[in-house]
């Protein structure tokens, strides 16, 4: 089955610098990934996702490229602000491009301290 | 518009008993998946279920089971506890033709 495996585990970087948090996946039929935002206690939040027809996609400060060849995928923060200090998660699932909602398959998370 | 909601949000059960969590779709989806998820670990798949059956099924014991309603809302069910079932249990919704889904605020189990 898919395996997918997040890097780093922690982050901390100073208030308006970037983040970047990396993800590998190994099965080659994935085609969809989405990134989370889950902060203390609550569910996980999607903020960005991108289907494997495009190799990167931007929202703001937020923007997530795809390597389909090197099966890794990166989500990139910009001008980083207290709150977006949580945990992030990537995922991968075969869905995408079927059009047929499919289980998700998680990194182990990122947690992300932002600091002033 | 309003999200996917679940309840009850904490639980505190113990070992042996069994368990029921709900979960109501956000409006317009048809599609409900459940995740387990361990303290510091990513979400982990449980089952799927569309048009009230179980489609996909994760790596979890037939301890662990299912129902979806008419109305699209869901039920999970879990027999039998042990001490490991302690998590926080995510629901997530989305369209059948849809890729995206959007999760619950979650129900944390507490297995004594």
């Amino acid at each position: 089955g898919e395996n997918v495996e997040q890097h780093p585990s922690t982050l901390s970087v100073q208030e308006g610098d970037s983040a970047v948090i990396k993800c590998t996946y190994s099965d080659s039929a994935s085609n969809y990934f989405p990134w989370y935002k889950q902060e203390l206690g609550k569910g996980p939040q999607l903020i960005i996702d991108i289907r494997s027809n495009v190799g990167e996609k931007k929202d703001q400060r937020i923007a997530v490229t795809l390597n389909k060849t090197a099966k890794h995928f990166s989500l990139h923060i910009t001008e980083t602000q207290p709150e977006d200090s949580a945990v992030y998660f990537c995922a991968a699932s075969t869905g995408g491009n079927t059009g047929t909602a499919s289980k998700l398959t998680f990194g182990t998370g990122t947690r992300l301290q932002v600091t002033l | 518009d309003a999200g996917v909601t679940q309840s009850p949000t904490h639980l505190i059960k113990t070992r042996g008993q069994q368990v029921t969590l709900r979960c109501s779709p956000k409006s317009g989806h048809d599609t409900v998946s459940w995740y387990q998820q361990a303290l510091g670990q990513g979400p982990q798949f449980i089952f799927q279920y569309y048009e009230e059956e179980e489609r996909q099924r994760g790596n979890f014991p037939d301890r662990f089971s299912g129902h979806q309603f008419p109305n699209y809302s869901s039920e999970l069910n879990v027999n039998a506890l042990l001490l490991g079932d302690s998590a926080l249990y995510l629901c997530a919704s989305s369209r059948d033709r849809g890729d995206t889904q959007y999760f619950g605020p979650g129900t944390r189990l507490t297995v004594l």
